[in-house]
Formats: structure tokens, sequence, C-alpha cells
């Protein structure tokens, strides 16, 4: 069955670092998507993206955080100057026209 | 605002027993329902779907969920509980366009499943 994949698993990075989480969808889903979990809380919605562009984001989705689908097959997640607050695991998802199928999530550390 | 609501933060259920996950939503029109379970470790997986129709669905490991449009509600259910189950179980509502749902999902805290021997 075709999965959502993330890269990495596992990332450590210095607060004030920019980081890229990536994500490969399935291949024929044209709905993607990002969220987040924080250690202990709720699944967050972060951003969602179609047709190259963002069809909406939420409030955590600021200025320090963008998306892009540098070529037909990836997905990222940029954020620009990481906070020790924005430590979580984050999720891809991507849809064809019903349910999101989710990655298996990136742990991002920031210390 | 649209919310979800899952009461139990945390059940222990014995190995055969049966088990209810409660759900309640708040929305003002029906939205879509899905239930996902969280392994450690693992992203989350689709169980179940809610979209129209008939309210009962049946999903992948022998769960069931049934929608209640006058409760909000979409309970998760299985009658006999093996080992393997226990995990994170997360209620999520979605919204979209006709049979298309393409927004975000709005997830609830999540219920950690147990299973005693």
């Amino acid at each position: 069955e075709p999965e959502v994949t993330q890269t990495p698993s596992h990332q450590v990075t210095q607060m004030g670092q920019e980081v890229i989480l990536r994500c490969v969808p399935i291949s024929n889903h044209l709905y993607f998507y990002w969220y987040r979990q924080i250690l202990g809380q709720k699944v967050e919605f972060l951003v969602s993206f179609y047709n190259n562009e963002i069809s909406e984001k939420s409030e955590i989705f600021d200025d320090q955080f963008s998306v892009e689908r540098p070529d037909g097959s990836n997905f990222t997640l940029k954020i620009r100057s990481t906070k020790l607050e924005d430590s979580a695991m984050y999720f891809c998802a991507s849809s064809e026209w019903g349910p999101q199928h989710f990655g298996d999530g990136t742990r991002l550390s920031i210390l | 605002a649209q919310s979800v609501t899952q009461p139990d933060i945390h059940i222990t259920v014995s190995e055969g027993a049966s088990l209810e996950l409660r759900c309640n939503y708040s929305y003002g029109a029906t939205p879509y329902l899905f239930w996902y379970v969280q392994s450690p470790g693992q992203g989350l997986q689709l169980l179940l779907k809610y979209f129209s129709g008939y309210t009962l669905v049946q999903g992948i490991k022998g769960f069931e969920a049934e929608f209640k449009r006058s409760q909000s509600s979409f309970n998760l259910r299985k009658p006999s509980v093996h080992w393997s189950d226990a995990a994170e179980y997360f209620c999520a509502v979605g919204w979209g366009h006709g049979s298309s749902n393409t927004g975000k999902l709005i997830f609830g805290q999540g219920t950690t499943l147990q299973v005693k021997p």
C-alpha cells in the first residue's frame, strides 16, 4: 500500500537555526498538509497546500514557517529561525479527495 | 468554534473485553468523521471514516464506529480487544465540499488504551 514518507525521523537543531522537514506524499494525491503534536498535547493543523499554493493556514503558521513543493514528489516545511517551543512531532499528510494519510512523523528537538 | 472532545484520557480493559471510546464534536453541520490510531513511534493510521449514509461504519482491525447526529457523537467500538490494540486513539473531524474532504482536520486530545492480559 502506498505510504507517506517523512525524513528525517529525528532532527536535533540549535535554537535560531533553520530546519527543513521533508515529506514524500502518495504519488497521485493532490492535497498536502502539515500538522504538529507537542508532547502530551493534541495534533494541531499547521497548513494545507493545493495546486502549488497554500489553501489554509493556522495561527501557528506565522512568517517563520514556509512550505514548498520543489519538484513533483517532495513537500517540505521550513522553519527559518527555530525556537524552543517549536520542539514537537511534525506530521505530513496527503489526500486525493477523501481521508488524509499520514507519515510516521519527524521529531524535532530544539536545543 | 469547531472542537472535538474525547472525554477519556486513559482507558484500561482486559484482553477479550469489549471497548468503547467516546468522541463528541461541536459544529453546526455534519462533518466528516475519522478515527486514527497511533502506536508508539509510529504515525497516524486511519481506522475508519464517516462521510455520509449509513451511520454505522466498519473499519480495519475489527473496529466500528457509530455516528449519532442527535448526540454529536462518533464513538469507536470493538467487541473483543487484543493486546496489540494497545495504542493511542484519536478522533478527528474534517470539512470539505460535497463528497470531498479536503480541508483541515481537527483532532481530539486522544485516548490511551492499555490492555491487561
